[in-house]
């Protein structure tokens, strides 16, 4: 079983509607929880993090996060072209180190 | 404020040559991480190394790969005798000294093996 499992393919949006990303992680003792961009050729560069059960808003994006489920969400609203990139959910996997799953490629259509 | 620098940016080896990558942490950061991508994969972990020691090294390929961060300069990551199969994107990242703190990471050093 992957530790951190993005399941979801290439998911295309037009321009002004939400995005919803979905994540699933194996490990229950995972405390913190991390939305990383990473655009075409570019090193990830972290959107959300989230620690506690519950939303988090920052701007156009929310994150959710159920530990009963273990599963993280995130979502984008009011998606602009400027979205268009692979989202990479990770979770902490003991002794710091982060899990991440295998990225969501979004597209934005303007 | 600089942020976490890797350098080089691109690196071409040929079989069997030694790659050296290096990543200086962000400022003020003691926690230094390196992850491997391979094309059409997500982020492997591989080590993390504070200041003069491994903590976990349970990602690093029992061969050929070695870490080290000395207490003065950058973080090393040494491949030798590289293989075509090492060709990836290398990203180090960096936090503050607390459990389950945000990683930054660098721009990466992207190795070509021909």
């Amino acid at each position: 079983q992957k530790e951190v499992e993005q399941n979801s393919g290439p998911l295309s949006v037009p321009e002004g509607a939400i995005a919803s990303l979905n994540c699933t992680y194996s490990d229950r003792g995972s405390q913190s929880f991390f939305w990383y961009r990473q655009y075409s050729g570019k090193s990830p560069e972290l959107i959300m993090s989230i620690y506690s059960n519950g939303d988090k808003e920052d701007g156009r994006f929310t994150a959710q996060l159920n530990k009963a489920s273990q599963y993280v969400s995130l979502l984008i609203r009011d998606s602009q072209p400027s979205d268009s990139a692979t989202y990479l959910c990770a979770a902490t996997a003991g002794n710091n180190r982060l899990a991440f799953g295998k990225g969501n490629q979004v597209v934005v259509i303007p | 404020n600089a942020g976490v620098m890797q350098n080089p940016r691109h690196l071409v080896r040929r079989r069997g040559q030694e790659a050296r990558l290096r990543c200086s942490p962000m400022k003020g950061h003691s926690h230094v991480y390196w992850y491997r991508q391979l094309p059409e994969e997500g982020l492997k972990f591989m080590v993390y190394l504070q200041k003069e020691n491994i903590i976990d090294e349970s990602g690093m390929p029992k061969e050929r790969f070695s870490a080290e961060f000395p207490k003065e300069g950058p973080s090393i990551l040494r491949i030798q005798q590289v293989v075509r199969g090492d060709s990836a994107a290398y990203f180090c990242a960096s936090s503050h000294d607390q459990i389950g703190d945000i990683q930054y990471f660098g721009a990466g050093t992207r190795l070509s093996v021909l």
